[in-house]
């Protein structure tokens, strides 16, 4: 069964520090895509980023960057230099079946981070 | 860049009322899904479409429909709504991989429904 794991239900920091949001997923397929979505106090889902399950490079994207590890199923989230705009939720999500229209996203339960000034 | 249009944005029903969201995806984008997010919750898969047909099913309830129309917009039919029905319901589209697209998932801004 497929299944996302955050470990992480709250998380807060300090402006300007680093935080790393951990995701675990569990699949039995071995085509698959992970993603994470910030979803900020005013409650839209804003998409991050999107893993194919052959491509297991790191990706940085400004103060953002995320680590994809197969080895032990982990698509974790460091946001470097936080900011007080960063404070959201982010979900972690998978998605099987990689080649067939209209798959449903599996989320994890989403991890609150708070920055504070 | 356009992005998912859902409406309305905010809907307040009473118990056993029916409600309709609408959903219009991106343009060119042939899929849309929707999903139920209750308070503090993670998004909840509901149900797909891809080019006007049912894609996939996930957990929504039988007293809810819905469909894609050939201009590609969807809408969410609730009947006989219940107060756990309150929650944000999004919509998502994205353009599909026999289309030449990469199934990302594009969320509209939601839809707050609220059942008294």
């Amino acid at each position: 069964a497929q299944k996302v794991t955050q470990a992480q239900t709250e998380i807060s920091v300090v402006e300007k520090e680093d935080v790393t949001l951990d995701c675990v997923y569990e699949t039995r397929d071995t085509t698959y895509y992970l993603f994470w979505y910030k979803q900020p106090p005013s409650g839209e889902l804003v998409f991050l980023i999107r893993r194919n399950s052959f491509d297991e490079q790191n990706e940085i994207s400004g103060r953002y960057s995320w680590n994809f590890q197969k080895s032990t199923s982990s698509f974790n989230f460091t946001i470097t230099a936080s900011q007080v705009v960063d404070s959201a939720v982010y979900f972690c999500a998978l998605s099987e079946a990689a080649n067939q229209a209209g798959t449903a996203l599996i989320f994890g339960k989403g991890t609150t981070l708070s920055v504070s000034s | 860049a356009a992005g998912v249009i859902q409406s309305p944005r905010h809907l307040i029903k009473e118990k056993r009322e029916t409600a309709t969201l609408k959903c219009y995806p991106i343009p060119r984008h042939d899929t849309v899904y929707w999903y139920q997010q209750g308070p503090g919750q993670d998004p909840q898969f509901l149900i797909s479409f891809y080019e006007k047909m049912q894609s996939d099913k996930g957990s929504i309830p039988d007293r809810f429909s819905a469909q894609q129309f050939s201009d590609y917009h969807s809408e969410l039919n609730m009947s006989s709504l219940e107060l756990g029905d309150s929650a944000l319901y999004f919509c998502a589209s994205s353009l599909g991989v026999h289309t030449g697209g990469e199934e990302t998932q594009y969320f509209g801004p939601g839809t707050r429904l609220l059942v008294l």
